[in-house]
């Protein structure tokens, strides 16, 4: 069973930039995650998707946002980058709602470095 | 608000010791509790739960911890670690993480 996706794995933007992540969850899983990872905030909650709606929202800023699929593939998006935003972003999927705290599983993740 | 965290931030050992990590949650709600363990250049990957039941609960390469609902822990524990656990251990409850500790194993 192939695990949690993510595309691209590695990109380097430019302040003000904007940038796409792909995720493609576990075959079965209608729940998508996304966490930001940086040495010295470790993990953190971006926000959960299940069936197309967001159910649970971290503290970010709103230039944080993200969708899912009806095949429960999600992207995140965000916009005007900072130097700040660099980091890599994590994926994870689960069969229901993480949240609730069902088993979540992560993708190997996208680096992402703001120049 | 919930919160997680991990006692320690960086933990040295020799083969063979044995391991604890310790992890406390703030939370109000009923607790899953997780750790994770993310290998030098692999992706997160889970180590063990606890949903409910035994408080003991054992998880893959020798890993156990210990649920003690008084303390709000979730400690980690192996026995003897050996050079390939050297890794960074998360804890978690439901989807908040703790800042990790850093387990570096010495051959």
């Amino acid at each position: 069973k192939a695990g949690v996706t993510q595309t691209p794995r590695y990109l380097i933007k430019t302040r003000g930039q904007q940038v796409t992540l792909s995720c493609s969850p576990i075959s079965g899983h209608r729940s998508v995650s996304w966490y930001q990872q940086t040495p010295g905030q470790g993990l953190q909650f971006l926000f959960e998707y299940f069936s197309e709606t967001q159910r649970n929202k971290g503290n970010f800023p709103g230039r944080f946002s993200g969708r899912q699929f009806s095949n429960s593939r999600s992207e995140m998006n965000v916009s005007t980058l900072e130097l700040g935003d660099s980091a890599l972003y994590l994926c994870a999927s689960s069969l229901d709602l993480g949240i609730s705290g069902n088993t979540i599983y992560f993708g190997e993740g996208s680096w992402l470095t703001v120049v | 608000a919930q919160s997680v965290s991990q006692h320690n931030h960086h933990v040295i050992l020799s083969e063979a010791a044995s391991l604890e990590l310790g992890c406390n949650y703030s939370y109000g709600g009923t607790v899953n509790l997780f750790w994770y363990v993310q290998y030098p250049g692999q992706h997160l990957q889970l180590l063990l739960k606890y949903f409910s039941g035994d408080p003991l609960v054992k998880g893959i390469k020798g890993f156990e911890a210990e649920f003690i609902k008084s303390k709000f822990s979730f400690n980690l524990r192996k026995p003897s670690v050996q050079w390939s656990d050297t890794a960074e251990y998360f804890c978690a409850v439901r989807m908040v993480f703790g800042p990790g500790t850093r387990l570096s194993v010495l051959p």
